[in-house]
């Protein structure tokens, strides 16, 4: 059974930082492209960005609104994947999921950026 | 910036039929942008239903179905269940990035 479980949200300041984790399993992790996505409050879904397996690559793409602020990142050796949010505005105040292919998600972490 | 518009909500009867579509702000939705569709519950996490345009994941009910229709993408759903009401998303790929939707609030009723 594929399994996702988000973690490192909470409460953070404005201009600070965060990484969020994704611990992967029931997949073979190494093989797939995982992608991160989030939800604003009384907002839709909003794609975030993907990086590729590395035997595809293992390069990684973004959304427009959250290049240069926004690192997609991977640990094969762990089965992890990460999301590092730089620059944190109150905009970034959103349920964050951790979704394979988008066939599969997480049940998703809180981040509340507030001072 | 590439917007994907689809309608803020629509109303159906159970046991009817809608259709739901999703336009891109550049032109036609083609398969090269890999339509896909998901259905998303409140406190739930969102369900993949549709990639690929027209290709069902193994849970997906087959009174849902893709297609393209008049340069947009479409989700139809056949013989409605009380259970389909939800928000319902498409994602178009554009040179590898993902673009939601807005999202269309499906009512039963």
């Amino acid at each position: 059974e594929v399994q996702l479980v988000e973690s490192g949200g909470g409460l953070a300041k404005p201009g600070g930082s965060l990484r969020l984790s994704c611990a992967a399993s029931g997949f073979t992790f190494t093989d797939a492209w995982m992608n991160w996505v989030r939800q604003a409050p009384g907002k839709g879904l909003e794609w975030l960005a993907r990086i590729k397996s590395k035997s595809h690559g293992g390069t990684a793409i973004y959304a427009a609104p959250v290049k240069g602020r926004f690192t997609i990142s991977r640990d094969d050796s762990k089965n992890m994947l990460f999301l590092e949010v730089n620059s944190l505005k109150s905009e970034d105040t959103a349920l964050y999921y951790c979704t394979t292919d988008l066939s599969h998600w997480g049940q998703g972490i809180v981040v509340t950026v507030s001072s | 910036q590439t917007v994907v518009t689809q309608e803020p909500s629509l109303t159906v009867s159970p046991g009817g039929t809608v259709t739901l579509t999703c336009a891109s702000s550049t032109g036609a939705v083609t398969s090269g942008h890999d339509p896909n569709w998901f259905q998303h519950k409140p406190g739930q996490a969102p369900r993949a239903l549709i990639y690929g345009t027209n290709t069902k994941h193994s849970w997906t009910p087959a009174r849902f179905s893709g297609s393209l229709l008049g340069g947009e993408a479409a989700l139809t759903l056949s013989g409605v269940q009380p259970e389909d009401e939800a928000d319902y998303y498409c994602l178009l790929y554009y040179d590898g990035a993902g673009v939601f939707g807005g999202g269309t609030k499906l009512t039963v009723l």
